[in-house]
């Protein structure tokens, strides 16, 4: 099993609905993110966590809020989707004990979402 | 905002080739990550390098970082058909440690 789990691995609804995905881990780790990959684009951060009371907005945040249920999980909601969300959405995690500097990212398999 | 400029963007070579992609900023970097990530699959780190000038190897895979901790590149000797993927660097600085991901580089390598 994946050490880093995302639900749904494909997503198509349309626009005004809301949707939520979600991302549960095993690793233990505390940290941890969402991101946004598009074309081109690379991967932009929308939320991150470095501990279950703490989230923090990333560079693309707006129309985006997240929720970390325990340390093991952390969701992703688009509250009122458009189609300008249709991308591939990962979560990641990180272990804050890896040093003086920013340790590995472990990435889910991805969601794809698509809004028409 | 700390930015960072993979190039080129793309490209396409034949097995035996070498090849480098390059990752550059304006800005300083505690440390750089260097992520391969295949079709359907998330990113999976190849190596992180901290030391400005710092050369890491991997198999046939060469890392270095800037002296000024400002620049980065990839290096792949004899390519082969599994070295086909995105390869993204990504750069940590500020006070929380944050990545800062380039927009990737997509390597195809035919046989």
């Amino acid at each position: 099993d994946a050490d880093v789990t995302q639900t749904p691995r494909n997503r198509i609804t349309k626009t005004g609905k809301r949707i939520m995905l979600e991302c549960s881990q095993t690793k233990g780790h505390d940290r941890m993110y969402w991101y946004r990959q598009d074309p081109g684009l690379g991967l932009r951060l929308i939320y991150y966590s470095f501990d279950v009371k703490d989230i923090n907005k990333g560079e693309i945040s707006d129309g985006y809020s997240v929720s970390r249920q325990a340390q093991a999980k952390f969701s992703l909601s688009l509250e009122s989707a458009i189609p300008n969300q249709t991308a591939l959405y990962f979560c990641a995690t990180s272990d804050s004990s890896a040093g003086g500097y920013t340790g590995e990212l472990f990435f889910g398999e991805g969601s794809r979402l698509t809004v028409l | 905002t700390q930015l960072l400029e993979q190039s080129p963007q793309f490209l396409s070579i034949q097995e035996g080739e070498n090849l480098t992609v390059y990752c550059n900023s304006s800005s300083v970097f505690s440390s750089l990550q260097w992520y391969r990530q295949e079709p359907g699959e998330g990113p999976v780190l190849l190596v992180t390098v901290v030391t400005g000038g710092e050369v890491k190897k991997l198999k046939r895979l060469t890392f270095q970082f800037g002296d000024a901790r400002k620049d980065s590149s990839l290096h792949i000797t004899a390519a082969q058909p599994g070295d086909t993927g995105l390869y993204l660097c990504a750069g940590a600085g500020g006070s929380n440690y944050k990545l800062t991901f380039g927009k990737g580089t997509l390597l195809t390598v035919n046989p």
